[in-house]
């Protein structure tokens, strides 16, 4: 079975830093991958996705990730971290084949961000 | 394009009340609608989904049901609340494929007190 692990609970970084949030999953075939962030009473946003192709991906609100299919990893990374950054974000791995359409969401890490 | 609107967004409801949590889906049809909860610091929590009108699957047993009565209708029910069933609640959509990810509402936090 599908799975997303999201090692670090909660990051804390000072703005203007750069960011790199964590992502391994475990898929026994190419898998999609997704980036979602939430903000504190909100619903999930989708930030990008990698489907194939450049395995480095642009969001939005400046965020990239890149897949290491080596690693199985999507971390997720952004230059400069801004304070309207601070959020909850949430990996996840798709479907890939026929017939299969669930996404496998990671735990989520939290975000903060010091002025 | 597609919209999903979800409410209400807050609820306080006593234990033993009847929930009624409604989604609906604009601007595409057949979708595939999930719905989550989420406590705190417990990530997200697959309670339903549904591939078609009156179709739906349960991914955990608990005081609650789903129905899908219109093709881009979906509602969470309980016949009582618990105070267990407290948390944030996202409804989401997808193509049938589920391959562009999902689109999520902007989710109903329910109190139960």
């Amino acid at each position: 079975a599908q799975s997303v692990t999201q090692p670090d609970i909660h990051i804390t970084v000072s703005e203007g830093a750069s960011l790199e949030l964590r992502c391994n999953y475990s898929y026994g075939a190419t898998p999609y991958l997704f980036w979602y962030v939430q903000s504190p009473g909100q619903g999930l946003q989708l930030l990008l996705k990698y489907f194939s192709g450049d395995t480095l991906v642009q969001g939005i609100k400046g965020f990239e990730a890149e897949f290491k299919r080596s690693q199985s990893s999507f971390n997720l990374r952004k230059p400069s971290v801004h304070w309207s950054d601070a959020a909850e974000y949430f990996c996840a791995v798709g479907p890939s084949g026929a017939g299969s359409y669930q996404l496998t969401f990671g735990k989520g890490t939290k975000l903060s961000v010091i002025p | 394009s597609q919209t999903i609107h979800q409410w209400p967004a807050t609820l306080v409801q006593p234990v033993g009340s009847p929930l009624s949590l409604e989604c609906t889906v604009e601007g595409t049809s057949n979708p595939n609608l999930y719905w989550y909860r989420q406590a705190a610091g417990r990530g997200l929590q697959l309670l339903f989904y549904s591939v078609g009108i009156g179709q739906i699957s349960s991914e955990v047993p608990q005081n609650l049901s789903a129905s899908r009565p219109q093709d881009r209708q979906f509602i969470l029910s309980s016949k009582k609340l618990l105070l267990s069933d407290s948390g944030f609640y996202l409804c989401a959509w997808s193509s049938t494929t589920g391959l562009y990810g999902y689109t999520f509402g902007s989710g109903t936090r329910l109190t139960v007190v």
